[in-house]
């Protein structure tokens, strides 16, 4: 079992079409991380949430982390063909050696 | 130009043939780590290193090494590779404090046949 599980695995929607990404755990996190990775790529860095409750914006995309620091969500409003990717939450979890978790990722693709 | 660079990005090789990956990065980053990619499992950790000559296994270091002589170099070798270590890697680096942005190379797509 993964230590971060992220949901759903695929996501297939219309250009304009809202959509929430889930990224769940039963530890507890020091931060929260979102990247995005497009095929043939390494993943980037999107955003790193560190309070828990903390909300960022970027654009169209909030992120959230939850109050117990245990999960995150990645809300993207009015969604284009643009944000079609592959999207990863990753953490260090408490008590680790700085260890950078993944989770399993969500394929997003947004059809115009 | 900040950034880490991984080499080859594609290799095939036949099974027990020992190869070696090499990541560099530029960026003076005391931590760095190895991850391989399968579809649906996401980005799992092999090999990480805190700095020069401190390594430590990650979750799934079962048939490979990992040396850290320099700051900027963290190899990843294969003494015998095996199909089942068909899969694309990533080396990635960061400053070794927490919530610190990670980067990464453009991976290297690996076959075992």
């Amino acid at each position: 079992t993964q230590l971060l599980e992220q949901s759903p695995q695929f996501l297939s929607i219309q250009e304009g079409e809202n959509l929430t990404v889930y990224c769940n755990s039963s530890s507890v996190f020091s931060s929260l991380q979102w990247y995005r990775q497009e095929p043939g790529e390494g993943p980037v860095l999107l955003v790193t949430v560190v309070t828990g409750g903390e909300v960022k914006k970027l654009k169209r995309l909030t992120f959230q982390f939850g109050d117990a620091r245990k999960d995150s969500s990645l809300h993207i409003t009015a969604a284009q063909p643009g944000d079609t990717g592959l999207y990863l939450c990753a953490g260090v979890a408490s008590g680790s050696a700085r260890q950078l978790t993944f989770g399993s990722g969500t394929q997003l693709t947004v059809l115009p | 130009e900040a950034q880490v660079t991984q080499n080859p990005r594609y290799l095939i090789t036949v099974t027990g043939k020992k190869l070696t990956v090499t990541c560099s990065q530029n960026m003076n980053h005391e931590y760095m780590s190895w991850y391989r990619q399968d579809p649906g499992l996401g980005l799992r950790q092999i090999y990480y290193s805190m700095n020069v000559e401190v390594t430590d296994k990650g979750d799934v270091p079962e048939g490979y090494k990992v040396s850290r002589k320099e700051k900027r170099n963290f190899p990843l070798i294969l003494e015998s590779p095996s199909p089942n270590q068909t899969s694309l890697y990533f080396c990635a680096s960061r400053l070794d404090r927490l919530n610190t942005e990670a980067f990464f190379g453009q991976g290297t797509r690996l076959t075992v046949v």
